[in-house]
């Protein structure tokens, strides 16, 4: 079965300091990872995803995040917040047929 | 947003009342998709449509009834609905459900449904 788990429910920065969304996931195969962003009254957003390829995946909007097999994770990263950063981020793993959300962390960006 | 649209983004019912989501995907994708986001849950799986034939039903309340007409067109019937059911539907599709779990889903914006 697969699952994924994101470790914090809100995160909060300063705009202009780095930004750190954590997830970890559960999966029976290799698995295939996504982050998803979603800006109030939205839909989700595609940032990226991970499909066996390049471990360290880069995104739009200045976003990357690392695929690290030995610790389950799949964290998301950007040097640089900005104001329109400010978003409820979603990691998701995929079994192949389904994917399966995680909670979702909702980043706040501070002037 | 253009990939996938939802009409209406935003929708109040009665409990006794009957209506419709409809969802439109311009990607000539083969599978569409179903969510339901509440508050404070993580997004919920409906129905799941590929080459227009259900393949998951996931324990979702006869009060919710889908249709795909067409590999474009999605619908979600609703009646005689509750006010716990009241929440952001999402509509999503990719290029087909089988796509070793590499496919990317495209989402629509969601309609907002209030149930009194």
């Amino acid at each position: 079965a697969q699952s994924v788990t994101q470790l914090d429910s809100h995160v909060s920065v300063s705009e202009g300091t780095p930004v750190l969304l954590r997830c970890n996931y559960s999966s029976s195969y290799s698995p295939s990872l996504f982050w998803y962003v979603q800006h109030p009254n939205k839909g989700l957003q595609l940032l990226l995803k991970y499909t066996s390829a390049a471990t360290l995946v880069k995104g739009i909007n200045g976003f990357e995040a690392e695929f690290k097999k030995s610790e389950t994770s799949f964290h998301l990263t950007k040097p640089s917040a900005h104001m329109s950063d400010a978003a409820e981020y979603f990691c998701v793993v995929s079994d192949r047929r389904f994917m399966r959300f995680g909670a979702g962390t909702r980043l706040t960006v501070k002037p | 947003e253009t990939g996938v649209t939802q009409t209406p983004r935003h929708l109040v019912m009665g409990m006794t009342n009957k209506k419709s989501l409809k969802c439109e995907q311009h990607l000539g994708h083969n599978a569409m998709y179903w969510y339901k986001q509440s508050a404070k849950k993580p997004l919920e799986l409906m129905f799941v449509y590929n080459f227009k034939e259900q393949t998951e039903n996931n324990s979702v309340p006869s009060r919710f009834s889908p249709e795909c007409p067409n590999s474009s067109h999605l619908f979600l019937h609703l009646h005689t609905l509750q006010p716990e059911d009241s929440a952001l539907y999402l509509c999503a599709s990719s290029q087909d459900q089988n796509g070793g779990g590499t496919d990317t889903q495209y989402f629509g914006p969601g309609t907002r449904l209030t149930v009194l």
